[in-house]
């Protein structure tokens, strides 16, 4: 257990709704990192917050936003789904900002857009 | 820029040795290298350092060649866990990682 929560574990929606996906990262941490993995893909980062601040973006789509609350959990937002949106999401937290911190990853939330 | 993985996958027999390699195209202060099973999540192995410093999975050994701007991990006598996808990661700006394609290995018995 990486002390990372991510929920819910599953979600099937269709397409055009919007979804929230949540996570909360490890006691401490105050980063957070939304990755995208679609079927037999690697790992694409998507966007990072620190202490409440967005701080890094990835390849995020236009209708996809996210935000990080005073408690440090986390949101990822998608809205007129597509079924090109299907996919695992993971999030990651770190306890700060170093090229030395490792992460943490959640178990992930695997959505499926029909 | 992702990093490049090299091989994409890779079968071995109980025993035998494996290494995966990264590379990029810019200049790297560190590499990490996590784990992945068929749908869990990435599993922290280790991050190796520009000046050689290493932090993290004891059993495992890496390198990494700062000027070649490559890392690589090598598995020894590899067991039936090791199956999994294994992708290194460069921290960018703000020390978020960008990750390569990943390299598939297989441990058969």
């Amino acid at each position: 257990d990486s002390g990372v929560t991510q929920t819910p574990k599953h979600l099937i929606t269709a397409t055009g709704q919007r979804v929230t996906l949540r996570c909360s990262p490890r006691s401490g941490d105050l980063s957070v990192y939304w990755y995208q993995q679609s079927l037999d893909q690697g790992l694409q980062f998507l966007i990072q917050y620190y202490n409440g601040e967005e701080r890094a973006k990835g390849n995020i789509l236009e209708r996809f936003s996210a935000q990080q609350f005073p408690d440090l959990h986390s949101e990822l937002n998608l809205s007129s789904l597509e079924l090109g949106d299907s996919a695992l999401y993971f999030c990651a937290s770190s306890v700060g900002l170093d090229r030395d911190t490792e992460a943490f990853f959640g178990q992930g939330t695997r959505l499926t857009v029909v | 820029q992702q990093p490049v993985q090299s091989p994409q996958a890779v079968i071995l027999r109980e025993g035998e040795d494996a290494v995966i390699n990264c590379s990029s195209s810019k200049a790297l202060y560190s590499v990490h290298w996590y784990r992945q099973k068929h749908g869990e999540a990435p599993v922290f192995l280790m991050i190796l350092l520009k000046g050689g410093e290493q932090k993290g999975h004891e059993k495992i050994s890496a390198s990494f060649n700062e000027k070649k701007q490559q890392s690589s991990l090598y598995l020894t006598a590899s067991q039936l866990s090791y199956s999994g996808t294994y992708f290194c990661g460069t921290p960018g700006s703000s020390y978020q990682l960008t990750f390569g394609k990943g390299t598939k290995l297989s441990v058969i018995p």
